[in-house]
């Protein structure tokens, strides 16, 4: 199987930063994407990772590690709006998308 | 504006009663696909498709139908529906393969009874 794992809930307090963790199989790995999911809406494209490291965009950041087959995505300054599922999906050496089950993170005032 | 649409966003209906969910994307995308959402399991892929006439299952395609005989459209049947096909269904689309960033459509809330 291709188990993609990753905590079912998070909670955390605005302005705050939270790091989200994905953990994957690595066998026959392509990339990671991680997509946000406010309630009852349509995910949409946070980032997307290949290569090892650290991606920064805004206050969001994506980092990879392919020989843990290991992920994070990285939420700083948080914000209310921030409240939403993160899905981390992988894609491996065939044209699917697999997603793991999401984290639903509240933040807090 | 660059978009996935579906239609219908909600339904109920009852077993055994044929329907089909549109879902149509104007970015001339190659690749598109279905997903159904449900508590605990996360997105799942029906289907997916890599270019018209081109269709291939996904991880659940039981009890359902697709079709692509037009790059925009990619519409998901159900010939005979049953309550476990209750659901949240997305539609998305990629520009070549399904390992790019997917675009996805609003949602169809399908309850069937």
């Amino acid at each position: 199987g291709q188990n993609i794992d990753q905590p079912t809930e998070m909670t955390a307090t605005e302005g705050a930063i939270v790091q989200i963790n994905c953990t994957y199989q690595t066998s026959g790995f392509n990339g990671l994407f991680w997509y946000q999911q406010h309630a009852g809406e349509a995910p949409t494209f946070l980032s997307y990772n290949v290569l090892d490291g650290l991606e920064e965009k805004g206050r969001f950041s994506s980092f990879l590690s392919r020989s843990k087959g290991y992920s994070y995505l990285l939420l700083k300054e948080l914000q209310m709006k921030d409240s939403a599922s993160y899905l981390c999906a992988v894609t491996y050496n065939t044209d699917k998308l697999i997603f793991g089950t999401g984290t639903r993170l509240q933040v807090f005032p | 504006e660059a978009q996935v649409t579906q239609n219908p966003r909600y339904l109920i209906t009852v077993t055994g009663k044929k329907l089909t969910v549109t879902c149509s994307q104007n970015m001339n995308h190659e690749y598109m696909s279905w997903y159904r959402q449900d508590p605990g399991l996360g997105l799942r892929q029906i289907y997916y498709s890599m270019n018209v006439e081109v269709t291939d299952k996904g991880d659940v395609p039981e009890g359902y139908k697709v079709s692509r005989k037009e790059k925009r459209n990619f519409p998901l049947i159900l010939e005979s529906p049953s309550p476990n096909q209750t659901s949240l269904y997305f539609c998305a689309s990629s520009p070549i393969t399904g390992t790019d960033e997917q675009y996805f459509g609003p949602g169809t809330r399908l309850t069937v009874t």
